[in-house]
């Protein structure tokens, strides 16, 4: 098992540029979630999904976009990229809802490091 | 909202048992207590879970006090490896809401 892989490890982009970071679990968990951290801010949920087909949006929405067409694969998408969107990207998984009674375990990726210039 | 309050950063010689408290505000009742280790450059790996009482695993305890508005987070005998930071996770009820992390910093 891979577990959760994202890529890429590192991007700097331009203001105002889009672009996809890419997530990816091969343990057949049902939910996903993306989650910026910024220094001194801990991890703050972007979006996240319950399942192929239905996402949400989580604390910090705006300025991302998601899709979940697969089980395996949730890719974050910036419109518009803006300087106060510069911070480090992670991706997670976990086989049940890690917010309900019961919470489960959540699965990190290695994180995607990105600068808007 | 949920807002949980950690300290920002420990030290702490190596042998000695460390403690990391996480103040939890407004816990709701299907609220679960979760803590996360991230080494630099890492993700978050999760250490230990728990919703009251004691929970105890090969690595770590976890006290959550009967009013549950904290937990402790107990690492015995720490070494040089466990220098990272720690999250503490307030979660359920459709909210999820970690801590700002603690810096723990084990001196040999």
């Amino acid at each position: 098992n891979a577990g959760v892989t994202q890529t890429p490890k590192f991007q700097v982009l331009k203001t105002g540029q889009s672009m996809t970071l890419q997530c990816a679990q091969d343990m057949n968990h049902e939910y996903m979630s993306w989650y910026r951290q910024d220094p001194g801010m801990g991890l703050r949920l972007i979006h996240y999904s319950v399942g192929a087909g239905i996402t949400d949006q989580g604390e910090v929405p705006n300025g991302y976009n998601v899709s979940r067409s697969t089980t395996e694969d949730f890719p974050l998408r910036l419109l518009s990229a803006a300087p106060s969107q510069t911070s480090v990207y992670f991706c997670a998984s976990s086989y049940s809802s890690p917010w309900t009674g019961g919470s489960d375990t959540q699965y990190f990726g290695p994180g995607t490091r990105l600068t808007v210039l | 909202l949920a807002k949980t309050t950690q300290p920002i950063s420990m030290d702490s010689y190596e042998g000695q048992e460390v403690n990391i408290t996480c103040s939890h505000n407004n816990i709701a009742t299907n609220d679960y207590i979760t803590w996360y280790q991230q080494f630099p450059s890492q993700g978050p790996r999760f250490i230990i879970q728990g919703y009251k009482t004691k929970v105890t695993n090969e690595v770590a305890s976890l006290f959550i006090p009967a009013d549950r508005k904290s937990s402790t987070l107990s690492l015995p005998r720490v070494s040089l490896s466990d220098t990272a930071v720690y999250y503490c996770l307030q979660a359920g009820s459709y909210q999820l809401t970690f801590g700002k992390g603690t810096k723990l910093s084990v001196i040999p």
